[in-house]
Order: C-alpha cells, then sequence, then structure tokens
C-alpha cells in the first residue's frame, strides 16, 4: 500500500549543483503534480502533468525541469541549484485533474 | 484562472470550543473544492472535497464544509476542537481544463489549540 513515494527525503546541495527528485505511484492515476512548500506561501505548482507523454508548466517553473517517464513516473530536475530553491518539495498524483490528491512525504532540499 | 484565499494563517482555539478556517475561492466555471490537513514533518492528507452533489460535505475527523456559491466560500467547521485537531490546513480548487485541470492550494491556516 505504498501510494505515493519520494526519494530521497533529505537532500543537502550546494549552489550549481544539479540533482532529481524521484517521484512514482501504485494507484495507477492519469495526472501527477510537482508542488513546492515555503513558509506562509502553501503549496505552489512547480509542473504538472494531466496524462503520460504530457506535461505543463505551473505557477513557478523557472529553474526546474521535469519527466514523465511512464504512467507511474514523474522527476523533477535542478539543473543548477540556487538557494532560493530551498524548499519542502512535494510531488502528488490523481485519477484526474478534479478529483482528490494523493500526496508524497516530502523531500526538505536545503541549497547552501 | 482560478485561486484560493484563507483568511487568517493562524488560528487558536480552545479544547473543546467551535473551530472554524475561512476560505473564499475564484473560479471561472464551477469548482471542486478540497481541504487538506497537514500534520508536522508529513505530506498532505484529505480531509473532504465538494465535487458538485450536497452543498454540506462531511469529512473524516468530525470536520465538515458547506458550499456557498453566492458567497464564494468553502469555510471548514468542526464543532469541537480537540488537541489532535493541531495542524494546518489547506483549502484547495479544482476547475474544469479540458482534461488539463490542475490543483491550486490558498497558503494554509495553521490550527492550534489551547488546552
Amino acid at each position: 500500500n505504498a501510494g505515493v513515494t519520494q526519494t530521497p527525503k533529505f537532500q543537502v546541495l550546494k549552489t550549481g549543483q544539479s540533482m532529481t527528485l524521484q517521484c512514482a505511484q501504485d494507484m495507477n492515476h492519469n495526472s501527477m503534480y510537482w508542488y513546492r512548500q515555503d513558509p506562509g506561501m502553501g503549496l505552489r505548482l512547480i509542473y504538472y502533468s494531466a496524462s503520460e507523454g504530457t506535461t505543463d508548466k505551473g505557477e513557478v517553473p523557472n529553474g526546474y525541469n521535469v519527466s514523465r517517464l511512464n504512467k507511474r513516473e514523474f522527476s523533477l530536475r535542478l539543473e543548477s541549484a540556487a538557494p532560493s530553491q530551498t524548499s519542502v518539495y512535494f510531488c502528488a498524483s490523481s485519477e484526474e485533474g478534479q478529483a482528490e490528491a494523493f500526496f508524497g512525504q516530502g523531500t526538505r532540499l536545503t541549497v547552501v | 484562472a482560478q485561486s484560493v484565499t484563507q483568511l487568517g494563517s493562524h488560528v487558536s482555539v480552545s479544547e473543546g470550543a467551535l473551530v472554524l478556517l475561512r476560505c473564499n475561492y475564484s473560479s471561472s466555471v464551477p469548482p471542486y473544492l478540497f481541504w487538506y490537513v497537514q500534520y508536522p514533518n508529513q505530506g498532505l492528507q484529505l480531509l473532504l472535497k465538494y465535487t458538485s452533489a450536497a452543498t454540506l460535505v462531511k469529512g473524516i475527523n468530525g470536520f465538515e464544509a458547506e458550499f456557498k456559491k453566492s458567497e464564494t466560500s468553502f469555510h471548514l467547521t468542526k464543532p469541537s476542537a480537540h488537541m489532535s485537531d493541531a495542524a494546518e490546513y489547506f483549502c484547495a480548487v479544482s476547475a474544469p481544463n479540458f482534461g488539463n485541470e490542475k490543483l491550486t492550494f490558498g497558503t494554509g491556516t495553521r490550527l492550534t489549540i489551547i488546552p
């Protein structure tokens, strides 16, 4: 009964380093999302994917890229990390865009 | 475009008192509305959702919310607060968009319960 699994749970990067956050869901959902959560700002959508093979920008896409590898997996890449990208990142999935979303446990990323 | 406004970033209530967390939405089409709860160092968990059926929606842990179109509101209530209700609560909206729907969140309300 895994649901949405994110790896890693914690990461510290130096400015300019790159990394990929992994997300996988086992609920056969079509839609997947990446959000970042910052104090006082709620969850802001970075990218989303309404179905396998499609991705679209959300509210704060700059500095990020995504790949919907298959129906299960949706990865988020930081090509050149910046301190402003220090945040908690959440992956989520839903059966369709209007259905309830299921969230992973989050990745706490610190860029120094 | 759609958006959500949560009034009050912090709310404190005494144990046993009424909990009222406010949410107003903006959507050009009939929306779907959600309340999520986040406990410390955890992901978000769905409390309840409105999907154009009954306007009064009951959720888990004794919470409920009423959809009021005329007021564009979806406030969350619980008659009697419990210590375990201390958490952060997020209101969210989604709207039909030709298969390209996405979930938009408010900025959250941190609920503190006073013993």
